[in-house]
């Protein structure tokens, strides 16, 4: 079974500040990818990583993929409000099977 | 494009009912339908996985009789809670997939809460 685990569960920072979620796991993905979650609502997919240190930017975000493609992180850059929010990375790990498993989130409070 | 809908958004009912939740995908044909649980403050949990005109997959410790998955059409997948109890009480969300490409577009979200 494989486990992805996040970290860290919960930040909180002040608007403006800087910050970096982490996504291991013990398993080579396929692919990886990037959900945000808003309460009540379904994830919404920011961004899908294939190619072992692959670098990916959407505006304020930073997604790099592992050179191992065990691993992954976001880094938000100078954050805002609108950033609070459930972070979920979500990894394939056989080719051909769409299967995602969820990692555990980490919870993002930015301060105004 | 690739818009997943999801029916109803939120349900009570009392214990020992049956609920169904509906799975749409408005403007794209899934091959694949997949049925998700989320318990507050935590991750995304995978119940089964649906193809259209078969049997679905469920994952280890999913109880299918309790669980009923139908994905009788290209848009729609329907989960079935039967007999719930309150600990079924739960977010529940599907998402969808397409013949074309790997990404799965995820539904709104179904809140269930059992009395």
């Amino acid at each position: 079974t494989q486990l992805l685990e996040q970290s860290p569960q919960f930040l909180s920072i002040q608007e403006g500040e800087n910050l970096t979620v982490y996504c291991n796991s013990s398993s080579v993905f396929s692919s990886l990818q990037w959900y945000r979650q808003e309460p009540g609502e379904g994830p919404v997919l920011l961004v899908t990583v294939v190619t072992g240190g692959e670098v990916k930017k959407l505006k304020r975000l930073t997604f790099q993929f592992g050179d191992a493609r065990k691993d992954s992180s976001l880094h938000i850059t100078a954050a805002q409000p609108g950033d609070t929010g459930l972070y979920l990375c979500a990894g394939v790990y056989n080719f051909g099977n769409e299967k995602l498993t969820f990692g555990t989130g980490t919870r993002l409070t930015i301060i105004p | 494009g690739a818009v997943v809908s999801q029916h109803p958004s939120w349900v009570i009912c009392k214990s020992g009912t049956s609920v169904k939740i509906e799975c749409r995908s408005l403007d794209f044909q899934a091959t694949t339908m997949f049925w998700y649980r989320q318990f507050p403050k935590q991750s995304l949990m995978l119940m089964a996985t649906s193809n259209e005109g078969s049997k679905a997959t469920y994952e280890q410790g999913v109880e299918k009789d309790k669980f009923l998955i139908n994905h009788a059409s290209l848009t729609l997948s329907t989960l079935t809670v039967t007999s719930a109890h309150p600990e079924d009480s739960s977010f529940y969300i599907c998402s969808a997939g397409g013949r074309d490409t790997d990404t799965q577009y995820f539904g709104p979200g179904t809140r269930l809460t059992v009395l």
